[in-house]
């Protein structure tokens, strides 16, 4: 099984709309964090958020939040009042131990 | 300087060349990684250095040779490379090898082998 999955290739959202980006994990540790990242077209990856898997709040950064169920293994990522510049690929990231791992990424474009 | 740092921004080359990338972090970080993301397929974690330590080598081909002179540098030396090397090679900084620190990422190198 993949360690991340991140099921949506592409998304298309509406500027000022939010839109959810989903996020499903396999792991067996009970300690683990999950990040995401966001890579404009310039190539590099700029940290948004993270969640460790003890903390009982849902992560917040600014418009940006991460809907952490545990038990069913997700943490989508949500953006609030979409921007232009939101548009970009979106890596959902899982820390195990020493391993870092992505998924394939997701798509988003912002339409305006 | 801001962050992290790579040169060259594109490179083309030969099978038989052998170049270097470049990575050099402002952050006064511990730990530097490299990392390949090639079309369609997850990033995929190369080399890990600690304090200039390698910790970390996720089964890379000898054709890529990292060094790690000091905590602020990092280099990928490549050599007779194939053309499904052919990635952007991002390099990753934070404040120590753990993975529960936040990675600051470089604009990377783009790659090509002809």
């Amino acid at each position: 099984a993949q360690k991340i999955t991140q099921t949506q290739p592409g998304m298309f959202v509406q500027e000022k709309e939010a839109v959810t980006l989903d996020c499903t994990y396999d792991t067996s540790d009970q300690s683990y964090g999950l990040f995401w990242y966001k890579q404009p077209s310039s190539g590099e990856m700029i940290f948004l958020i993270y969640q460790g898997s003890y903390d009982e709040q849902n992560a917040t950064e600014g418009r940006y939040s991460l809907n952490f169920q545990k038990a069913r293994k997700s943490a989508n990522l949500v953006i609030s009042a979409s921007q232009l510049g939101d548009s970009a690929m979106y890596f959902c990231a899982i820390v195990e131990g020493n391993m870092l791992t992505f998924g394939g990424g997701t798509r988003l474009m912002v339409k305006p | 300087e801001t962050g992290v740092t790579q040169t060259p921004r594109h490179l083309v080359m030969g099978m038989t060349n052998k170049k270097s990338l470049k990575c050099e972090q402002h952050l006064g970080h511990n730990a530097m990684y490299w990392y390949k993301q090639s079309a369609k397929k997850p990033l995929e974690l190369m080399f890990v250095y600690s304090l200039e330590e390698r910790v970390e080598n996720n089964s890379v081909p000898s054709r890529f040779s990292p060094e790690c002179p000091n905590s602020s540098h990092l280099f990928l030396h490549l050599h007779t490379l194939q053309p499904e090397d052919s990635a952007l090679y991002l390099c990753a900084s934070s404040q120590d090898s753990s993975p529960s620190y936040e990675q600051y990422f470089g604009p990377g190198t783009r790659l090509t082998v002809t």
